[in-house]
C-alpha cells in the first residue's frame, strides 16, 4: 500500500528565505510525482509534476526534485514571499491516474 | 478556460439526513475523481470515472455513498444516511484523456465543505 508523508507539518519563515519542502513515499512504482498549492476555501493548484523518468522540475522560483530509489522528493521555493503561505501537498500516481495525497505542510511567509 | 465548477460551496447537516454535491468538469474532459479531504488529512480518492464508466470506486463506502456521471459531463456524488465522520470538504477534479499518463494533471474545484452535526 503507497503511502506519503511529508516533513514538516508546518512551517513559517521569514520574508525572503530560501525553503525546503520534504515528501517521502514507500512504494516506488510510480508514474510521477506532483506537487499542488491549497489555498483557504480553493480547490488545489498543481505546481509542478515530475515523471518517473526525470529527476527535477522546475517553474520560477521553485524547483522540485525527484528521487525514487530512495522514495524521495523535495520542493524548494527560493526567495519565499508571504504570497506563498499556503499549503503544499505531494502526491504520487500510481496506475489509472489514482493519485495517492501526503498530509501537507502549511507554510507562512511572515513580512 | 473555464474550471471545474462545484455548488455548493457549504452545506450543514444534521446526522443520518441526506446530502448531494454536483460537479461540471473541464469542458472536453474524459476523466472525472471525487475526492473525500478530512480536515488535517491529504485528499482521499472515494472514486472515479472514464466518461459515464467507473474506474475505481474501491475505497468509496457504498453503503451511503453512491456517485453518478450522466452522459458522461456532470456528476453528483450524494450521502444517504451522513454520519459524523463524512464532515470534510469534498473535491471533483478532472483530467483528459492522456496518452501518457505520466503527463496527465488534474485540475480541481474550489470543493464544498460538509459539516454533519
Amino acid at each position: 500500500k503507497q503511502e506519503v508523508t511529508q516533513i514538516p507539518a508546518a512551517l513559517s519563515v521569514p520574508e525572503g528565505e530560501n525553503l525546503v519542502l520534504n515528501c517521502s513515499f514507500t512504494d516506488s512504482a510510480i508514474y510521477n510525482l506532483q506537487w499542488f498549492r491549497q489555498d483557504p476555501g480553493k480547490g488545489l493548484t498543481s505546481l509542478l509534476l515530475i515523471q518517473s523518468s526525470q529527476r527535477e522540475q522546475t517553474s520560477g522560483r521553485l524547483n522540485a526534485s525527484l528521487d525514487k530509489s530512495s522514495g524521495r522528493s523535495t520542493l524548494y521555493i527560493a526567495a519565499s514571499q508571504p504570497g506563498d503561505s499556503a499549503t503544499y501537498l505531494c502526491a504520487v500516481m500510481r496506475g489509472a491516474n489514482n493519485l495517492f495525497f501526503g498530509t501537507g505542510t502549511r507554510l507562512t511567509v511572515i513580512p | 478556460e473555464a474550471g471545474v465548477a462545484q455548488s455548493p460551496r457549504y452545506k450543514i447537516i444534521e446526522k443520518r439526513q441526506s446530502v448531494a454535491f454536483w460537479c461540471n468538469p473541464i469542458s472536453g474532459h474524459a476523466t472525472l475523481y471525487w475526492y473525500q479531504q478530512i480536515l488535517g488529512q491529504g485528499p482521499k480518492l472515494l472514486i472515479q470515472f472514464q466518461n459515464n464508466g467507473v474506474v475505481d470506486d474501491s475505497q468509496l463506502p457504498k453503503d451511503r455513498f453512491s456517485a453518478e456521471r450522466l452522459k458522461g459531463v456532470d456528476s453528483t456524488l450524494k450521502i444517504q444516511p451522513a454520519k459524523l465522520e463524512d464532515s470534510a470538504v469534498y473535491l471533483c477534479a478532472s483530467s483528459p484523456v492522456a496518452a501518457n499518463l505520466a503527463k496527465n494533471i488534474q485540475y480541481f474545484g474550489a470543493g464544498t465543505r460538509l459539516s454533519v452535526l
